[in-house]
């Protein structure tokens, strides 16, 4: 079993749509929780970044994290077009280790 | 700042073939990781580097892989002998403060290998 599992989609909306991207998880040990965002033959970049749980707002963006479930999700808000993208969830122990999902691809149709 | 500079974009090489990858990270970072993407099983560490000193290296598959970093502007992730599997985007990455406490890492546009 993977230690971190994400939907690879694709996963289709029309724009203005709100989008739930999520990841699970295996280990508690886990304390930081990152979503990072990559365009077609790009390298990813951080798009946002969790300590522990609770929520996490920028802008069209709201990260979450559950703990107890083992469950993160990334919301976005009016969906735009340019949001088309691979989204990876990633997670640390608090080392320089970070483990990534395997991504799930958006794409956003106007 | 010119971000991570990785070459060659694209390989295409024949098995058994030697590839060496070649990563400059951003200057006056520490850190700098190599991963290996694939559709299967995502984006993994192969190594990472702190200071020059390689850190963490039990993500390389095998010995057929080595990567070296003998200074702070430059880094090679060699493959010797190449096999198809080896086919991925390999990604070299930079921080200036490690990923510890989610601290950004920089990637650059990744070198794409393809082993026939």
């Amino acid at each position: 079993q993977k230690e971190v599992e994400q939907d690879p989609g694709p996963l289709s909306v029309p724009e203005g749509a709100i989008v739930s991207l999520n990841c699970t998880y295996s280990n508690s040990a886990f304390q930081y929780f990152m979503w990072y965002r990559q365009y077609s033959r790009k390298g990813p970049e951080l798009l946002m970044y969790t300590y522990s749980s609770g929520n996490k707002e920028d802008g069209r963006f709201t990260a979450q994290v559950d703990k107890s479930s083992k469950y993160i999700s990334l919301f976005i808000r009016d969906s735009q077009p340019s949001d088309s993208a691979t989204y990876l969830c990633a997670m640390s122990k608090g080392t320089d280790k970070l483990i990534f999902g395997t991504g799930t691809r958006l794409q956003v149709f106007p | 700042d010119a971000g991570v500079i990785q070459s060659p974009r694209h390989e295409v090489t024949e098995m058994g073939q030697e590839v060496t990858l070649r990563c400059k990270p951003i200057s006056g970072h520490d850190y700098l990781f190599w991963y290996r993407q694939t559709m299967m099983r995502g984006l993994e560490l192969l190594i990472y580097f702190n200071n020059n000193v390689p850190i963490d290296d039990s993500g390389m598959p095998e010995d057929r892989f080595s990567a070296k970093m003998p200074n702070a502007s430059f880094s090679t992730l060699k493959i010797q002998p190449s096999e198809p599997r080896d086919s991925a985007v390999y990604f070299c990455a930079s921080s200036d403060s490690g990923t510890a406490s989610g601290n950004t890492i920089y990637f650059g546009e990744g070198s794409w290998l393809t082993v026939v």
